[in-house]
């Protein structure tokens, strides 16, 4: 079974530049969240999207945006990339029990550079 | 305002040892928690898990603890093993500012040595 998946593995962006990052959720999960990793830093959850409506915002300013297509797949969106945006975005997703989400499972990351 | 903490950064242990990670949390509001193992160049992968109802729960050589009152988990590992090191996120889930989400602390590097 294909775990999830997310394009680019790496990317170089300029500062001011658009990136969109891609992910496929495992066959069968509706839920799709997204994670910002900096160096020595835990994940930092920025978006949950189940069933194509957002359903939580992490603290993440208006230049990151999201959204979930009808076969659960996802985009993030990041606006006017700023040096502090260099990260390893991760995507995750999960079969939620109600309002309650269990385990995520996580893609292998894109890794995003910003010169 | 760090919700999660993992307060060892690092910890190292000999093969054949018990390995014990621990993480704090200050919400409450937390009813499910979970701890990932991360590799280099990889996305975390889950290991185990536990609900807010129970006090311990055991995965074949990985046991989580959970003592509500003191708002604490730990991840005990025994035997430790040399594919054991890689950095381990606690991460908690529960109502945080009108929203279900994850929050995860900043991780513990754990190296078991041969």
């Amino acid at each position: 079974d294909a775990g999830v998946t997310q394009s680019p593995t790496h990317l170089i962006k300029t500062r001011g530049q658009h990136v969109t990052l891609r992910c496929s959720p495992i066959s069968g999960h509706k839920s799709v969240s997204w994670y910002q990793q900096v160096l020595g830093q835990g994940p930092q959850f920025i978006f949950q999207y189940y069933e194509k409506e957002e359903r939580g915002r992490g603290n993440f300013p208006d230049r990151f945006s999201a959204r979930q297509f009808p076969n659960y797949s996802s985009e993030l969106n990041v606006n006017a990339l700023l040096l502090g945006d260099s990260a390893l975005y991760l995507c995750a997703s999960s079969l939620p029990l109600g309002q309650v989400d269990y385990e995520q499972y996580f893609g292998p990351g894109t890794r995003l550079t910003v010169t | 305002d760090q919700q999660v903490k993992q307060n060892s950064p690092s910890l190292s242990v000999q093969e054949g040892r018990i390995s014990i990670l621990n993480c704090d949390y200050t919400n409450s509001m937390f009813d499910y928690f979970l701890w990932y193992k991360k590799y280099p160049a990889e996305g975390p992968t889950f290991l185990i898990s536990i609900s807010s109802i129970k006090d311990k729960n055991e995965d074949g050589r990985f046991t989580v603890f959970l003592n509500k009152s003191a708002k604490h988990l730990s991840l005990h590992i025994v035997p430790s093993q040399p594919g054991d090191s890689a950095v381990y996120f606690c991460a908690a889930n529960g109502l945080t500012s009108g929203t279900y989400k994850y929050i995860f602390g900043t991780g513990t590097r754990l190296k078991v040595l041969a």
